[in-house]
């Protein structure tokens, strides 16, 4: 079963608009991460916030952490044709960093 | 581009039958996981190994077995393939300790199991 789950399913968007992505999830946590997956391939980690941070800042990324509503937000500022791709939240399974479960994932859409 | 190869990279099965999955992890990486991932899903643990045993397991039947190799590399097996076994498999590498800079996982293309 998914712990997290994203919304939207699927953002469509114009080159150098922003784009967010929420994501929810049912149980404690000690982290929470973000992957982008290109056409259904590899995963690649994009940022981890930890349960005591409140939000966290990577290049044009901007990752926001609520525990008491037990929900987290990516932010793509000024958007790329190439950041089209699938974004995925995930938690520890257990409290086990490394053992992750995932959301169902954002379809997101960047229009040239 | 991460250091983590998989083979095949597509395999087309029939059902009943059985499979071997590939994983090469990255370079000083010592705990290996395998996701499986149907298509429009996130993907689902299935388990991971270090020190070349088995160190947590998702729900999943133990028709699905692995296997670490003192190099790190893994394997994942599943005996009497269903339909439903129609997914992409990926592998991801990591650390074990190290802090919090080891906790991110770093993932392989994936090999595309179709089962007919």
């Amino acid at each position: 079963s998914q712990q997290g789950e994203e919304d939207p399913q699927a953002l469509s968007i114009q080159e150098g608009e922003n784009a967010t992505m929420n994501c929810s999830y049912k149980t404690s946590i000690n982290n929470l991460q973000w992957y982008r997956q290109n056409s259904g391939r590899g995963l690649v980690h994009l940022i981890l916030i930890r349960s005591n941070e409140r939000e966290k800042h990577s290049g044009r990324l901007r990752v926001t952490l609520d525990t008491s509503k037990k929900s987290s937000s990516l932010l793509i500022t000024a958007s790329r044709a190439a950041d089209t791709a699938s974004y995925f939240c995930a938690t520890p399974i257990k409290g086990s960093a490394r053992q992750l479960t995932f959301g169902s994932g954002t379809q997101l859409t960047v229009l040239p | 581009e991460t250091g983590v190869t998989q083979s095949p990279t597509h395999l087309i099965k029939t059902r009943g039958q059985q499979v071997t999955l590939r994983c090469s992890s990255q370079s000083g990486h010592n705990t290996v996981s395998w996701y499986q991932q149907a298509l429009g899903q996130g993907p689902q643990f299935i388990f991971q190994y270090y020190r070349e045993e088995e160190n947590g397991r998702g729900n999943f039947p133990p028709r699905f077995s692995g296997l670490q190799f003192p190099n790190y590399s893994s394997e994942l097996n599943v005996n009497a393939l269903e339909l439903d076994d129609s997914a992409l498999y990926l592998c991801a590498s990591s650390r074990a300790g190290g802090g919090p800079a080891n906790e991110k996982l770093f993932f392989g293309s994936g090999t595309q199991l179709s089962v007919l």
